[in-house]
């Protein structure tokens, strides 16, 4: 099935620091990512939509100025927390979708610690 | 309102019990549904898709009622192994643009 690589799997960072989470579709082209945050015992909250090669689309609430999302090619997206403080620790997980499927492929998520 | 609303559980049961799930979704333009599995801080895992005709892969069953707009799914003869938080998502939006996903319901199968 299609693989998508998320890295890194755990991250640790102090407050004000910006970290960047990459997701790789290794055997599919991912013309839609989707990008969502889960905190513990909640569900995944859908954060942005990004259809490669044009702006992200942000769910309501979600501040595009401190979650940057690059999706140039068909096999890249990137999330960026910028100034990262504690409250935004949590689990961060990209799933891609090839044209119009219904089927999405999950990265394994990204464990974000903010101290 | 919630996109997606589902009982959080957790639902305990003996091994070999028959449990059922279910979800209501909100948006009647609905596209398709799925249920997803998830382990313990761990990525969903596709279950099966749901049909408006209903289908079953082995001991789970899922079922679609889009007049009263919500989904089910039935495991049968419950394992160990069944022991995960099973999410309903929902699709909506032009050209499948949006995936909604439900709080979770947790089963905890007991020896």
């Amino acid at each position: 099935g299609a693989v998508v690589s998320q890295h890194p799997s755990r991250v640790i960072c102090k407050s004000g620091t910006s970290v960047k989470i990459e997701c790789r579709s290794l055997d599919f082209q991912a013309t839609t990512m989707f990008w969502y945050r889960q905190f513990p015992k909640q569900s995944l909250m859908l954060m942005a939509t990004s259809n490669e090669g044009s702006k992200a689309t942000y769910e309501q609430g979600v501040e595009k100025d401190k979650f940057l999302i690059n999706h140039a090619s068909l096999t890249l997206s990137t999330l960026t927390v910028t100034s990262a403080h504690p409250e935004d620790s949590s689990f961060y997980i990209c799933s891609g979708r090839q044209g119009a499927g219904e089927k999405l492929f999950f990265g394994s998520g990204t464990q974000l610690s903010v101290l | 309102r919630k996109e997606v609303e589902q009982d959080p559980g957790p639902f305990n049961v003996p091994e070999g019990a028959t449990v059922a799930f279910n979800c209501t979704y909100s948006n009647s333009a609905s596209q398709s549904f799925f249920w997803y599995r998830q382990d313990c801080r761990k990525e969903p895992k596709l279950l099966m898709s749901v049909y408006s005709s209903g289908n079953e892969d082995g001991r789970f069953t899922a079922q679609l009622n889009r007049a009263s707009q919500y989904i089910s799914l039935l495991i049968r003869d419950s394992k160990l192994s069944d022991s995960a938080t099973y999410l309903c998502v929902v699709n909506v939006g032009y050209n499948f643009n949006k995936f909604y996903f439900g709080s979770g319901t947790k089963l905890n199968v007991k020896p």
